[in-house]
């Protein structure tokens, strides 16, 4: 079964460096999502993606955010200058394009955990 | 924007009991409605999920139950098994709109005692 895949599994910084998380969604999968959920807490929303585009996103996603879709495959997560709050965990999410059979489900990779020291 | 309010935090049963997990909704245009299931150390797995045209679905030992006017939606779990242990999250979107972002819940940690 198709499954969304995230590197690396844990990353550890030093606060006011770059981090660059990657996930590969689901081959035919058009919808891409960020979501961060801190130890403890709920998993909360940071940006969508369509049509290589930012389609939507949150009052946390703030400039020093950024995401992109280098290649077919690829879908990145930037932070520009870490702060010890963006420590948690990062999911990647996707789903599959409006008119399809399944087009409501999200499907979440298995995240990538942040250590911002 | 959507608000979404799960409880219990944690819940504690017996191996063969029944769980269930409620959750509240506050955008009456939310129409799409899943529950995700966390392992420790892992990513949220969909197990079941319901959308606004659904009273209630049904998958083997899961069921989840909507209810509009209220809107307040349920996970139930029959027969539990210890492997059943794990952090179960609800969340809502506007489903297949552009905006069809997830909002969750807090979670509920279940534990099944053997």
């Amino acid at each position: 079964e198709p499954e969304v895949t995230q590197t690396p599994s844990h990353q550890v910084t030093q606060m006011g460096q770059e981090v660059i998380l990657r996930c590969v969604p689901i081959s035919n999968h058009l919808y891409f999502y960020w979501y961060r959920q801190i130890l403890g807490q709920k998993v909360e929303f940071l940006v969508s993606f369509y049509n290589n585009e930012i389609s939507e996103k949150s009052e946390i996603f703030d400039d020093q955010f950024s995401v992109e879709r280098p290649d077919g495959s690829n879908f990145t997560l930037k932070i520009r200058s870490t702060k010890l709050e963006d420590s948690a965990m990062y999911f990647c999410a996707s789903r599959r394009d409006r008119g399809l059979p399944g087009t409501y489900e999200q499907y979440f990779g298995p995240g990538t955990r942040l250590t911002v020291t | 924007g959507e608000n979404v309010e799960q409880h219990p935090s944690t819940l504690s049963v017996q191996e063969g009991d029944s769980a269930v997990i409620k959750c509240t909704y506050s955008d009456s245009a939310s129409n799409y409605f899943p529950w995700y299931k966390q392992e420790l150390g892992k990513g949220p797995q969909l197990i079941i999920d319901i959308r606004s045209n659904v009273g209630e679905k049904k998958d083997q030992r899961i069921a989840v139950t909507l209810n509009k006017t209220a809107k307040h939606f349920s996970l139930h779990i029959t027969e539990t098994q210890p492997e059943d242990s794990a952090v179960y999250f609800c969340a809502a979107s506007k489903g297949n709109s552009g905006y069809s972002t997830l909002t969750f819940g807090k979670g509920t940690m279940l534990l099944v005692s053997p």
